[in-house]
């Protein structure tokens, strides 16, 4: 079985602060996918990243980081400067070569103050 | 433009009263498959299908009826709606589990 875990439920920071949110998962298969989404206050699920078990580079875009680390099953991500349009409900998912179900954290919500 | 159109994006109904949800993919995917998000619970499976006319439960199928006739619409049935089936609902279709699944806008139901 599948299973994903964000621990961390709400984050509140300041504006131009960083902030690292937690996922640590779970799977017996070897070939596996993990994603985050963003779900901003309109509802809707935003894409962020993939990564595949065979790819333990760690992977940076604009002020986002990824930390994929197949040794602690962790697939942290990071809001570097963080802005005021980053508050949104985050998910880290997950899926493998055995299951086509998509598999989803808890969500952890970011709140960012001006 | 590559997309899930999920219909309708609100709906407020009576409990017992049958609902369908549409969904419907132009990417010609092959699987595609139902969520509910529940605060503090994430995103839980409701129904998937692998193919036309293949269909199977996912954690929570409960109250819930799909089928697939056709490639791109994979339809919610509540026959019997309940006030616990409130919630936000998100199709989603993938051609390749490993690129990725692309979800439709969501459908905020309430059941009163």
């Amino acid at each position: 079985a599948q299973k994903v875990t964000q621990a961390q439920t709400e984050i509140s920071v300041v504006e131009k602060e960083d902030v690292t949110l937690d996922c640590v998962y779970e799977t017996r298969d070897t070939t596996y996918y993990l994603f985050w989404y963003k779900q901003p206050p309109s509802g809707e699920l935003v894409f962020l990243i993939r990564r595949n078990s065979f790819d333990e580079q760690n992977e940076i875009s604009g002020r986002y980081s990824w930390n994929f680390q197949k040794s602690t099953s962790s697939f942290n991500f990071t809001i570097t400067a963080s802005q005021v349009v980053d508050s949104a409900v985050y998910f880290c998912a997950l899926t493998s070569s055995n299951d086509y179900k998509l598999s989803f954290g808890a969500g952890t919500t970011v709140t960012v103050r001006a | 433009e590559a997309q899930v159109t999920q219909n309708p994006r609100y709906l407020i109904t009576v409990t017992g009263k049958k609902l369908t949800v549409t969904c419907s993919q132009n990417m010609n995917h092959e699987y595609m498959s139902w969520y509910r998000q529940d605060p503090g619970l994430g995103l839980r499976q409701i129904y998937y299908s692998m193919n036309v006319e293949v269909t199977d439960k996912g954690d929570v199928p409960e109250g819930y009826k799909v089928s697939r006739k056709e490639k791109r619409n994979f339809p919610l049935i509540l026959e019997s709606p309940s006030p616990n089936q409130t919630s936000l609902y998100f199709c989603a279709s993938s051609l390749n589990r490993g690129l990725g699944y692309t979800f439709g806008s969501g459908t905020r139901l309430t059941v009163v």
